[in-house]
């Protein structure tokens, strides 16, 4: 069965940078886009951007350039979110999401990153 | 870019009432909206896509329907199990660009 299972729950500073895995098994990884959903505490979802996992080509939504990176790891079947500059309203739980023609299916469980002095 | 309105923003219902939340779009999106579920702590649920389709293993008394820039989705009978905040989610494909609506929060009364 498809399955995303994500990195656990970072604490950083402000100014550090994380990055976050997500997993993917159950399926061939290069053949469904990958999706980054944000959830601030309290909030609502937020659609941060796709990953094409068969070229490797990110898409960032607006408010989601700059800091924010995503990446692949095709032999490990895993992407990557990578934030940088950490401030503290980048605390949220972060998801990664299976695209399937334009839904999200598949979800990962969630990684909550709590930015903090 | 394109907006998203739900309401209400909260609703509270009994056991076995029939709940209804509306999702707007600020331009026509054909029927590219989707339905989720999320409870608390938890991942969101794919319930229903492209407007009315309801996913594998989704019980049948949830359903969505409409297109264009009007859409609704209908619990026919409130479960406890139900409890959850609801989001509908817009995708455009040129370019590639998800969102979601603000969500309605469901409560039992």
């Amino acid at each position: 069965q498809v399955q995303l299972v994500q990195s656990g729950s970072e604490l950083k500073k402000p100014g550090a940078s994380v990055k976050v895995s997500c997993k993917a098994s159950g399926y061939t990884f290069t053949s469904y886009a990958m999706n980054w959903v944000r959830q601030a505490p309290g909030q609502g979802l937020e659609w941060m951007g796709w990953i094409n996992t068969n070229t490797g080509n990110p898409t960032y939504a607006q408010g989601f350039t700059g800091r924010f990176v995503f990446s692949l790891d095709t032999s490990v079947s895993t992407a990557y979110l990578q934030i940088s500059s950490l401030k503290a309203e980048d605390t949220a739980v972060y998801y990664c999401a299976r695209d399937v023609s334009g839904f999200f299916q598949h979800w990962g469980q969630g990684t909550l990153v709590t930015v903090s002095s | 870019d394109i907006q998203m309105t739900q309401s209400p923003s909260s609703l509270s219902a009994s056991v076995g009432d029939r709940v209804t939340i509306t999702c707007q779009a600020s331009q026509d999106i054909s029927n590219y909206l989707n339905w989720y579920q999320q409870k608390p702590g938890k991942a969101p649920k794919l319930l229903i896509y492209d407007a009315s389709n309801l996913e594998t293993g989704v019980p049948s008394r949830f359903s969505g329907s409409g297109s264009g820039t009007d859409f609704t989705f209908t619990i026919s009978s409130l479960q406890p199990e139900d409890i959850a905040t609801y989001y509908c989610q817009q995708y455009d494909n040129l370019p590639r660009v998800f969102t979601f609506g603000p969500g309605t929060k469901v409560d039992i009364k």
